[in-house]
Formats: C-alpha cells, sequence, structure tokens
C-alpha cells in the first residue's frame, strides 16, 4: 500500500533559523510527490512538486525539498524562516492506478516560527 | 483567472439531512476530485471525476456520491448525515487528472 508518514506533528524554529520538515513515503514505483501548505480555515496551497529530474525541487515563498531514493524521503526546506510561514504543512504522494489519480496525505506537521 | 470555487463556505446541518456541496474547477480543467478533510487529520479522497467519468472512488460509504456536469463543474452529496461527517470538504482540479492539482478553499461542514 502506497503511503506518506510525517514523524513531526509540530516544527518549532527561531525567525531566521532554517526550518525542516520530514516526509517520508512508501510507493512502488516511481514517486510523484508534493508539498503543499494550509493557512486556518483555508484549502491547500500549492508548494512544489517532484516528478523526475534534480533531487532539489524549487518551489513557491522560497521554500525547497530534496528527494531522496535511497531514504524514501521528501524534506521540505527553507533557508531563513519567517514569522509568516508558521501553518499546517502536507506532503502527499500521488498514486496511480484503476483509482485514478488521487494523492495520498501525511497527517500534517504545524510549523511555528517564533521571533 | 479565476481559481477553484467552493460553495457554500459554511454550513451547519442536522444528523440525518441531506447536503450537497458545489466546486468549479479552473477554467480548462477537466478533472475534479473531493476530499474530506477531519480536523487535525490530512484530507482524505472520496472521489475523481475526469470528463464527467467517475475515475476513483475511496474508502467512504455509500451515503457520498458525486457527479461531474459538462461544463466540468461538479457536485458531492452526503445523504443521511452524521455528527462524523463534520469536516472541510475540499475540492481540487487537475487538467487531466494525473498532473498537479489546485485546490478550493474548501467547505466547511458542521453536523449538529
Amino acid at each position: 500500500a502506497q503511503s506518506v508518514a510525517q514523524p513531526e506533528d509540530q516544527v518549532n524554529v527561531a525567525e531566521g533559523n532554517p526550518l525542516t520538515v520530514k516526509c517520508t513515503y512508501s510507493v512502488s514505483g516511481n514517486p510523484y510527490l508534493f508539498w503543499y501548505v494550509q493557512y486556518p480555515n483555508r484549502g491547500l496551497q500549492f508548494l512544489l512538486k517532484y516528478i523526475t529530474g534534480d533531487n532539489l525541487v524549487k518551489g513557491s515563498y522560497g521554500f525547497e525539498a530534496e528527494f531522496n531514493k535511497s531514504q524514501t524521503s521528501f524534506h521540505l526546506k527553507k533557508p531563513s524562516a519567517l514569522v509568516s510561514d508558521s501553518a499546517l504543512y502536507f506532503c502527499a504522494v500521488r498514486s496511480l492506478g484503476n483509482q485514478g489519480g488521487k494523492l495520498i496525505f501525511g497527517q500534517g506537521t504545524e510549523l511555528s516560527v517564533k521571533p | 483567472d479565476a481559481g477553484v470555487t467552493q460553495s457554500p463556505t459554511h454550513l451547519i446541518k442536522t444528523r440525518g439531512q441531506h447536503v450537497t456541496l458545489r466546486c468549479s474547477p479552473i477554467s480548462g480543467h477537466k478533472s475534479v476530485s473531493w476530499y474530506q478533510q477531519v480536523l487535525g487529520q490530512g484530507p482524505q479522497f472520496i472521489f475523481q471525476y475526469y470528463e464527467k467519468e467517475e475515475r476513483g472512488r475511496g474508502n467512504f460509504p455509500d451515503r457520498f456520491s458525486a457527479r461531474q456536469f459538462p461544463n466540468y463543474s461538479s457536485e458531492l452529496n452526503v445523504n443521511a448525515l452524521l455528527l462524523g461527517d463534520s469536516a472541510l470538504y475540499l475540492c481540487a482540479s487537475s487538467l487531466d487528472g494525473d498532473g498537479g492539482y489546485t485546490f478550493g478553499s474548501g467547505t466547511r461542514l458542521t453536523v449538529v
């Protein structure tokens, strides 16, 4: 079965420090991986995706993610955190097959950036 | 260009009632997917439609149904509402159903 795990429920970072939000996946075949961000009472906003190519993917708002096939990980990173980055972050993998192109999401990681 | 639009934004229903949620995809997008997000959890896949045909169904009871119209907009229907159906219902559209997904802001359903 295909799955995504986000091992940390919450990540706390001081403003200006680098941040990492962890994600590991389990899929058959080549993974299509995504990161989304959700602000309170809002829908999901797309940050970045990995389909193929370079293992370091750059996305919106200064975020990037590193795909590591041997460790089956796709960690989200940002060199310098902002207070406005505080939100809920979801990692997802696209599952293909007889159920179309559905996304399987992790449980989410609450990022808190303090001034 | 408008993004994915969902209506209504908030809804309060009583147990046993029926609800219809609506979604308009981005212009040109032919696929619509529905997700349920219960508080404190990640979104769970309910349905995907492409070119008006059901392309996938998640692990939800038959009380949940959906359809897609010729203009590619979609409705999600839930019958015999239970308290556990209280959630944020998200609609996502994509060009072909296999690529990138753009989400709407969701409909917050509260069942009392």
